[in-house]
């Protein structure tokens, strides 16, 4: 089974500042068919999963460009150029190249 | 607009058995694959099952493998998951999503208490 491990849990961040989310997998994330299926989710209080970032680097429609996603292989990170009150909330990745399997959860509040 | 609504969610014993529905709407539900996904209380997103657009493949998570069981009705655009031998530990808030987990519910919360 693939793990994923997430860091830091914990993200205290000033608004304005640039944050990071590091994601780490226990095997390779390049798919068969050469796809690296490794996607970001951000939960804000009471709401349900949205979907930020797919393949690493691809961002949703809709998501500022603020938001962006970078790696490869088992190594991957989600920055926030600048953070916003808005952006407070729970911060998952995802991988979807041998099952699905979450990390943890980072959670982002304001200093 | 894609929306993916859950329902029958509710109090249940140990041991006891509840059937989730979700019903899709706005996208060609028949054609995609759907996911369960569920969040225990204050805890993180734990990815349940799966099933395949013509429901000819399933997936489970092993925790849940030989109790749960996904179903579809791609006539009425509505995913299922029918859940057995209920554990304190399977209380949750379970959601529904899209294949790619691009659209998401807004969740059921099942709860498992004597």
């Amino acid at each position: 089974d693939v793990v994923m491990t997430q860091s830091p849990l914990s993200l205290p961040v000033t608004l304005g500042q640039p944050a990071s989310i590091s994601c780490r997998s226990s095997q390779s994330l390049v798919h068969s068919d050469g796809t690296t299926y490794l996607h970001w989710f951000q939960q804000r209080p009471g709401q349900s999963p949205r979907r930020l970032i797919y393949e690493v680097s691809n961002r949703d429609s809709g998501v500022p460009d603020r938001f962006s996603g970078s790696g490869s292989g088992t190594d991957f990170t989600l920055k926030i150029s600048r953070v916003e009150a808005e952006d407070v909330g729970v911060y998952y990745c995802l991988q979807g190249t041998q099952l699905w399997t979450f990390g943890q959860g980072t959670k982002v509040e304001i200093k | 607009e894609v929306q993916l609504v859950e329902s029958g969610g509710g109090l249940v014993q140990p041991g006891g058995s509840l059937r989730l529905s979700c019903a899709a709407s706005g996208f060609t539900f028949s054609t995609y694959w759907m996911h369960w996904v569920r969040q225990a209380p204050g805890k993180g997103l734990v990815w349940v099952s799966a099933m395949k657009s013509d429901g000819s493949r399933t997936i489970y998570a092993d925790s849940v493998k030989g109790r749960f069981t996904i179903s579809r009705d791609n006539a009425k655009n509505t995913l299922y998951l029918q859940m057995n031998s209920l554990r304190a530990d399977d209380t949750a808030v379970y959601y529904c999503a899209t294949d790619r987990f691009d659209y998401w519910g807004q969740g059921t919360l099942v709860t498992v208490s004597s």
